[in-house]
């Protein structure tokens, strides 16, 4: 079975600080990656999604990828009271015969401490 | 607007009586997926759909069943619902290998 592994937290950072979330997968041939955010009661939204081993910016969020490592993680720059949420990992997983199966971690609870 | 609609937002049965949650995209995406959420288990994949006439089981498939009749819509049946599928679920589509669009979510509770 395909996994995605997250700690569930919750992981706790001050305003302004570093917000860094971290996430495993058990499928070395996975090509696809993607981080959201979810609000409580809300559904998930994409943060960023990320193909190719290295780093991708987008405004304060940094996903970075390593497919020999089989991780992925999240960087959250100057993080917000708004930016708490759970961070939801996901992962792309190929069924052979065109088919694909994204699996999302169990997801990691952020606060943002003012 | 693009989206992706999902009824009923709420939901309250009984067990054994069969019940049906329309899922429908405007978006021609040929991925669906229905998930279910409870807390400390994160999202669980019931079933995907590639296109029409295509439907695969997830992680979670028991209890439920599925069609794609249509591209635009993937309703989500449970037959014989019991107190353990009382849950949060998902709609969700998307064009290969892009990002999830997601439904509002249905709450469900079965008494």
């Amino acid at each position: 079975q395909k996994e995605v592994e997250q700690n569930s937290g919750p992981l706790s950072v001050p305003e302004g600080a570093i917000a860094s979330l971290n996430c495993t997968y058990s499928d070395r041939v996975s090509q696809s990656f993607f981080w959201y955010r979810q609000y409580s009661g809300k559904s998930p939204e994409l943060i960023m999604s990320i193909y190719s081993n290295g780093d991708k910016e987008d405004g304060r969020f940094t996903a970075q990828l390593n497919k020999a490592s089989q991780y992925v993680s999240l960087l959250i720059r100057d993080s917000q009271p708004s930016d708490s949420a759970t961070y939801l990992c996901a992962v792309m997983f190929y069924s052979g015969a065109g088919s694909y199966q994204l699996t999302f971690g169990k997801g990691t609870k952020l606060s943002v401490i003012p | 607007e693009a989206q992706v609609t999902q009824n009923p937002r709420y939901l309250i049965t009984v067990t054994g009586k069969k019940l049906t949650v329309t899922c429908s995209q405007n978006m021609n995406h040929e991925y669906m997926s229905w998930y279910r959420q409870d807390p400390g288990l994160g999202l669980r994949q019931i079933y995907y759909s590639m296109n029409v006439e295509v439907t695969d089981k997830g992680d979670v498939p028991e209890g439920y069943k599925v069609s794609r009749k249509e591209k635009r819509n993937f309703p989500l049946i449970l037959e014989s619902p019991s107190p353990n599928q009382t849950s949060l679920y998902f709609c969700a589509s998307s064009s290969y290998n892009e990002k999830l669009f997601f439904g509002s979510g249905t709450q469900l509770s079965v008494l």
